[in-house]
């Protein structure tokens, strides 16, 4: 089926440890985003890639960084975790101005 | 800015209606509207674009005041499977990546 695909589905790391998140799509889209939702929070943007060969801030990067591999795949690494980065982490893409987001179906990081 | 959703929450009962607003202190060109169950992902519902006119499908509309910066999300004759968290988000015109901004999210209850 079309769509964004998000690997893994759960992780459980420890503080200090270095993983990566991986999205995927294949729908063709210019524009990727990681996004990470906490209670009450909504969601909020951590980076994204307006094009393939870019990258930029949102509004929450500080212990991230991000690579768009190529116009398919954009990830998400955690450097060193922390317990504040325990979340549900979101990828999503789009189209181009006047279409909705496409979002993966997310995943659950615990940080001990 | 974070848009501003209310209510935070609505419980209504199967075939009630209910409106959600969504405002923002910014000037906007576009605001999309998404519903999310619980443990899901974010699905789009629709955009409304600055110049654009109301949009919806089935019975599910919005509008956009681009004066007022605002818009709401109509649901009439609720069923059972609008149950769900909807988050509005909002693009501003700074720049030429798209950057959606989305709102704490209302919850919407609906009852037998």
């Amino acid at each position: 089926n079309a769509g964004v695909t998000q690997t893994p589905k759960f992780q459980v790391l420890k503080t200090g440890q270095s993983m990566t998140l991986q999205c995927a799509q294949d729908m063709n889209h210019n524009s990727m985003y990681w996004y990470r939702q906490d209670p009450g929070m909504g969601l909020r943007l951590i980076y994204y890639s307006a094009s393939e060969g870019t990258t930029d801030k949102g509004e929450v990067p500080n212990g991230y960084n991000v690579s768009r591999l190529n116009k398919r795949e954009f990830s998400l690494r955690l450097e060193s975790a922390a317990p504040s980065q325990t979340s549900v982490y979101f990828c999503a893409s789009s189209e181009a101005l006047g279409y909705g987001y496409t979002f993966g179906s997310g995943t659950r990081l615990t940080v001990v | 800015q974070q848009p501003v959703q209310s209510p935070q929450a609505v419980i209504l009962r199967e075939g009630e209606d209910a409106v959600i607003n969504c405002s923002s202190s910014k000037a906007l060109y576009s605001v999309h509207w998404y519903r999310q169950k619980h443990g899901e992902a974010p699905v789009f519902l629709m955009i409304l674009l600055k110049g654009g006119e109301q949009k919806g499908h089935e019975k599910i509309s919005a509008s956009f005041n681009e004066k007022k910066q605002q818009s709401s999300l109509y649901l009439t004759a609720s069923q059972l499977s609008y149950s769900g968290t909807y988050f509005c988000g909002t693009e501003s015109p700074l720049g030429s990546a798209r950057q959606l901004t989305f709102g704490s999210g209302t919850q919407l209850t609906v009852l037998p």
